[in-house]
């Protein structure tokens, strides 16, 4: 069976400072990957997703993720956070032919400090 | 363009009572997922309605029903309410075509089973 685990809970970071959040998967095929983010009182949306092509893939607000297949992993990063990038974020993923069925990890809660 | 719209936004039930949880999908889009949120958790995959019909199911037990409608709506139902079932319930519609097409989702409906 598919899994997602992402491996921090709770990040606290300074404004400007480095951010990269781990996320492993584990399924044998061919998958799609994504990243999706909740804002305080809004709706998850997309960040960025992987599907094919080069495993650097950009998304919104300066954010990236680099897919590495022989470690089965999705790990989102964006070089210096600003106090607006408080939110949740939540690696997906689902499989290539799999019919839809996207699994999620449970989520890293980021508190950028002003 | 109207966004994904969930009613009601809250909800308390008690156990074995049903519930019925609406979702309106953005235009242009008829699949539709759902997804159950618990406290501290990712969203996990209910199942799936494309042309009114389910297409795709996570581990959920068949007391968890839907149904999709010609204009794309959907519900979910869920039978025999159990204290477990207590979460944030999630709809999501996406364009046909691939796995890897966003997915936009609404609020949410916060149900509570005493």
């Amino acid at each position: 069976a598919q899994s997602v685990s992402q491996h921090n809970h709770h990040v606290i970071l300074s404004e400007a400072a480095s951010l990269e959040l781990g996320c492993n998967y584990s399924y044998g095929g061919t998958v799609n990957l994504f990243w999706y983010v909740q804002y305080p009182g809004q709706h998850l949306q997309l960040l960025l997703k992987y599907f094919s092509g080069d495993p650097l893939v950009k998304g919104i607000k300066g954010f990236e993720a680099e897919f590495i297949k022989s470690k089965f992993s999705f790990n989102l990063r964006k070089p210096s956070v600003q106090w607006s990038d408080t939110a949740e974020y939540f690696c997906a993923v689902n499989a290539r032919g799999g019919g839809f069925k996207t699994i999620f990890g449970a989520g890293t809660r980021l508190f950028v400090k002003a | 363009e109207t966004g994904v719209t969930q009613s009601p936004t809250h909800l308390i039930k008690t156990r074995g009572q049903q519930v019925t949880l609406r979702c309106s999908s953005q235009s242009g889009h008829n699949t539709v997922s759902w997804y159950q949120q618990a406290l501290g958790q990712g969203p996990q995959f209910i199942f799936q309605y494309y042309r009114e019909e389910e297409n795709g199911r996570g581990n959920f037990p068949p007391r968890f029903s839907g149904l999709q409608f010609p204009n794309y709506s959907s519900e979910l139902n869920v039978n025999a309410l159990e204290l477990d079932d207590s979460a944030l319930y999630l709809c999501a519609s996406r364009k046909p075509g691939q796995e890897y097409n966003e997915q936009f989702f609404g609020p949410g409906t916060r149900l509570t089973v005493l």
